[in-house]
């Protein structure tokens, strides 16, 4: 069983909705990460939060954003969508004591934007 | 800069027999290593990781990969493959990047077990 929960497993939209991704873990990590995944394809890293601060985003279009309220949750706001933003998003976090990088994934949103 | 090589996009074997899925990398320092693992509709799953102790890294499902310096590989391999092991494999590096670690995956390989 993973240890990151991810809300909700699936999701479809049209592109003038708004809705959220949602992403939440208790092993006491304290970066978390948002990737996108296309089908047969490695994930495509989006945004870190580290230590509840946005310290990575990589060139991601402002219809995504993110958002960490606390160390537990993780948050992707989704505006105005194309239909090529239908993928797999992943959330994962890693600790940030000893750290090598190991991430721990959650099951996965899988968006679609008609 | 870091960056991982997947040799075959995908492998196919049959049930009992040796599996090889291959990775190599690039660091300019030392680095850590994993493999990850892909079932249909899930994230992904460490399979294994080396991370500067022994180089023979012995991981979950049978797996174990050896981290060979003077090769630059990290090639995961299993000695009797299972119809379950059927999945998406992903073979990441890390390097220390502005204080944080932020793995770079290879393209993945597909493992395919015929019966």
């Amino acid at each position: 069983d993973t240890e990151v929960t991810q809300t909700p497993k699936h999701l479809v939209m049209g592109m003038t909705n708004k809705k959220s991704l949602k992403c939440e873990q208790h092993m006491g990590h304290r970066a978390m990460y948002w990737y996108k995944q296309k089908a047969k394809k490695p994930p495509e890293l989006m945004f870190v939060y580290s230590y509840e601060k946005l310290s990575i985003n990589e060139s991601v279009p402002s219809r995504f954003s993110p958002e960490c309220p606390n160390s537990s949750l993780l948050n992707l706001h989704l505006h105005a969508l194309q239909p090529e933003d239908s993928a797999l998003y992943l959330c994962a976090s890693s600790s940030r004591q000893g750290n090598t990088g190991e991430l721990f994934f959650g099951e996965g949103s899988r968006l679609t934007v008609l | 800069a870091q960056s991982v090589t997947q040799l075959g996009s995908h492998v196919s074997v049959s049930e009992g027999a040796l599996v090889l899925l291959r990775c190599n990398y690039s660091s300019s320092v030392p680095p850590y290593l994993f493999w990850y693992v892909q079932y249909p509709n899930q994230g992904l799953q460490l399979l294994l990781k080396y991370t500067s102790a022994a180089t023979l890294v012995k991981g979950i499902n049978g797996f174990e990969a050896e981290f060979k310096k003077s090769e630059t590989s990290f090639h995961l391999t299993k000695p009797s493959a299972h119809m379950s092991d059927a999945a998406e494999y992903f073979c990441a590096v890390t390097e220390p990047l502005g204080g944080s670690y932020i793995p770079t995956f290879g393209r993945g390989t597909s493992l395919i077990v015929h019966p």
